[in-house]
């Protein structure tokens, strides 16, 4: 079957650097997305990452390593502001469609 | 700003009614999606559509169905509603293609007493 693995929750300071990371099992797998939910918002797309490598936008940067079957999400110079979940989604083949598997989601907090 | 619009944030229902969720996107989107999102189990996919009248189920249709009539608006109905449907229920779309993200509407919270 299909699956993905996150850590339920990560604790870090303000100006600090932290790493979610997500493993997945997936057959067909096409790439891997991160998405932040503020607590009452709507998810709202960070990334996607297809080949090997780390793809950088602003203070948040995306890595994945194919082979591995792992990708992470680094969020840099760490603001109150990206207190949030943080979604891992894969997309793979399924026959004729393709899918979408979600994690269950990293619970960010920034402390002062 | 392009947005992904329900038609409401907060709903209220008695169980045994039919219950219509609406969903506007105003980016000519191809792909249009229902997610429903519950504490602990994440995001589930009850159904999408790649196209104007064209539907296919997702990981938990039961209970649901959809209509997709014009490629901006994506409806949910609840034919009878249970109180084991009370969630948060999330519309997306996408662009065709494999490295588009999705863009989520803001929620609709239903409760089903």
């Amino acid at each position: 079957g299909q699956s993905l693995e996150q850590p339920s929750e990560v604790t870090a300071v303000e100006g600090a650097i932290v790493q979610i990371n997500c493993t997945y099992q997936t057959s067909g797998f096409y790439g891997l997305s991160w998405y932040q939910q503020h607590d009452g918002g709507a998810p709202t797309f960070l990334s996607y990452n297809a080949l090997d490598g780390l793809e950088e936008t602003g203070r948040f940067s995306s890595f994945l390593s194919r082979s591995d079957s792992y990708g992470y999400l680094l969020l840099q110079e760490l603001q109150m502001k990206d207190s949030a979940s943080y979604f891992c989604a894969v997309r793979y083949n399924a026959g004729n469609n393709r899918k979408l598997i979600w994690g269950l989601g990293t619970s960010l907090a920034v402390n002062p | 700003d392009v947005k992904v619009t329900q038609s409401s944030r907060y709903l209220v229902k008695r169980t045994g009614e039919k219950v219509f969720l609406e969903c506007v996107q105003d980016m000519d989107h191809e792909n249009m999606f229902w997610y429903r999102q519950d504490p602990g189990l994440g995001l589930r996919l009850i159904y999408f559509s790649y196209d104007v009248k064209m539907k296919e189920k997702g990981d938990i249709p039961e209970g649901y169905s959809v209509s997709r009539e014009k490629k901006e608006r994506f409806s949910l109905i609840l034919e009878s509603a249970s109180t084991n449907q009370t969630s948060m229920y999330l519309c997306a779309s996408s662009r065709q293609g494999m490295n588009y993200g999705y863009t989520f509407g803001s929620g609709t919270r239903l409760t089903v007493v």
